[in-house]
């Protein structure tokens, strides 16, 4: 079970979209719609943005969407904002009833 | 609104045992149906999935780590705990525990209990 690869670091200007990639494999990203996308600031807790791929909870701005393509699932911010700029970690069920996180990419708002 | 908080030493020895619980507050693990989960992180690196129980007793463990640790449940206090034994210093990490919306993500989380592994 091998970590899904997510970029290290991306950036954008404020009002700008940017998209994180998270790549897995047939075992897990591709072989199931059961990716969830957390935002982390420095010194706390994850915060579930994106969760069965591409559904937002309760409170989550429509500015976070989520996306699947093969073996790659996707978080695309829009119109960035300052607040934004923070650590986002994908996760993906992996089967036999086991989860795997990304390596996690740092989101600088420029 | 749910809430959870870790709870436990954040000094531990090498080879002792790194023993965790977490307590939630505005619903009940008995009478709930969702699972319940433990993530740590290693200073400055990324999140890593450790395992996940149901009241029942279920236990499902990250296969990398499951020789080393052992979930368990108490409904009377409504709380769940982790072990991890033999623990070295790459046990260093903070520890969240939060539920665990299975087959899916994870979306209450606890603040995180730092447990440093060192003599």
């Amino acid at each position: 079970q091998s970590a899904l690869t997510q970029p290290a670091s991306v950036s954008g200007s404020p009002g700008q979209s940017i998209t994180i990639s998270c790549t897995g494999t047939s075992s897990d990203v591709g072989g199931y719609n059961l990716v969830s996308w957390y935002q982390q600031h420095p010194g706390k807790a994850p915060k579930l943005m994106i969760y069965e791929g591409s559904k937002r909870p309760s409170g989550v701005s429509n500015r976070f969407s989520g996306s699947k393509s093969a073996n790659t699932a996707s978080l695309t911010i829009s119109g960035l904002q300052a607040e934004d700029e923070s650590h986002y970690y994908c996760c993906s069920f992996a089967g036999a009833s086991t989860w795997v996180f990304g390596g996690g990419t740092k989101l600088t708002v420029l | 609104q749910l809430q959870l908080q870790e709870s436990g030493p954040g000094l531990v020895k090498p080879s002792e045992t790194l023993s965790l619980t977490c307590t939630v507050s505005g619903a009940s693990i008995g009478s709930s149906s969702y699972y319940w989960g433990w993530i740590r992180q290693p200073p400055g690196k990324g999140l890593e999935w450790i395992g996940s129980i149901y009241s029942s007793g279920t236990t499902y463990y990250n296969p990398s780590r499951k020789s080393r640790v052992t979930m368990s449940v108490d409904t009377s206090k409504n709380q769940f705990s982790l072990k991890v034994r033999s623990v070295t210093a790459a046990d260093t990490a903070v520890y969240f525990c939060a539920r665990h919306l299975r087959p899916d993500g994870f979306d209450y989380w606890g603040q995180g209990n730092l447990v440093t592994v060192s003599s």
